[in-house]
């Protein structure tokens, strides 16, 4: 019973670094995002996939970018790292017809 | 349009005594409401939801929350708080259509203290 599981969960990168997040879950479900968690300002959405092969921009989408080639994997990649992308990262995933959204145990990320 | 309000950014209260954290929302359509509870360096959980049946929600840990429409607010409370409920909790506002229709608050970390 995985649920979402995130890969890997703790990362330093250097600054100009390139890197992947895995999201994998195993709920069959259509609705998939990756949001960024800092301080005093809750959760906030990157991007999101309605379905596999496609995306959409959130609320801060600059500096990320996604791709959902299998229905059960997102993934969200860093091309060039920088400090102000350091923060803890969750996936979600949610059945399109759901309202509850299933997270994963998140992604801390350090951009050094 | 949407969104959520969590009056308080931190509540602490002692060992034992009753918890009250806030939240209010606006929505332009009927919405589903969720608690969900973080617990240091740990994911997101889901306390307990409101999906327009019983107004009063109760969720796991002895939480519980009332939907008031007329105030729209969506308090969570518990009568007697314990060592292991501190921790940061979202309220979080989904409405019933579309894929980006999630709005969470800024959160609340409740300290108790001993």
């Amino acid at each position: 019973n995985a649920g979402v599981t995130q890969t890997p969960k703790f990362r330093v990168l250097k600054t100009g670094q390139s890197m992947t997040l895995l999201c994998a879950q195993d709920m069959n479900h259509e609705y998939m995002y990756w949001y960024r968690q800092d301080p005093g300002m809750g959760l906030r959405l990157i991007h999101y996939s309605v379905g596999e092969g496609t995306t959409a921009k959130g609320e801060v989408p600059d500096g990320y970018n996604v791709s959902r080639l299998k229905k059960q994997n997102f993934l969200l990649g860093l091309e060039s790292a920088a400090p102000s992308q350091t923060s803890v990262y969750f996936c979600a995933s949610r059945p399109s017809g759901g309202t509850e959204a299933f997270f994963g145990q998140g992604t801390r990320l350090t951009v050094v | 349009a949407q969104s959520v309000t969590q009056l308080d950014s931190h509540v602490s209260v002692s060992e034992g005594t009753p918890v009250l954290l806030r939240c209010n929302y606006s929505s332009s359509y009927s919405p589903s409401l969720f608690w969900y509870v973080q617990h240091p360096n740990k994911g997101l959980q889901l306390l307990l939801k409101y999906t327009s049946a019983a107004t009063l929600v109760k969720g796991i840990n002895g939480f519980e929350a009332e939907f008031k429409k007329s105030e729209t607010s969506f308090h969570l409370t518990k009568p007697s708080a314990h060592m292991s409920d501190a921790a940061e909790y979202f309220c979080v506002v989904s409405l019933r259509t579309g894929a980006n229709n999630l709005f969470f608050g800024t959160g609340t970390r409740l300290t108790v203290i001993p």
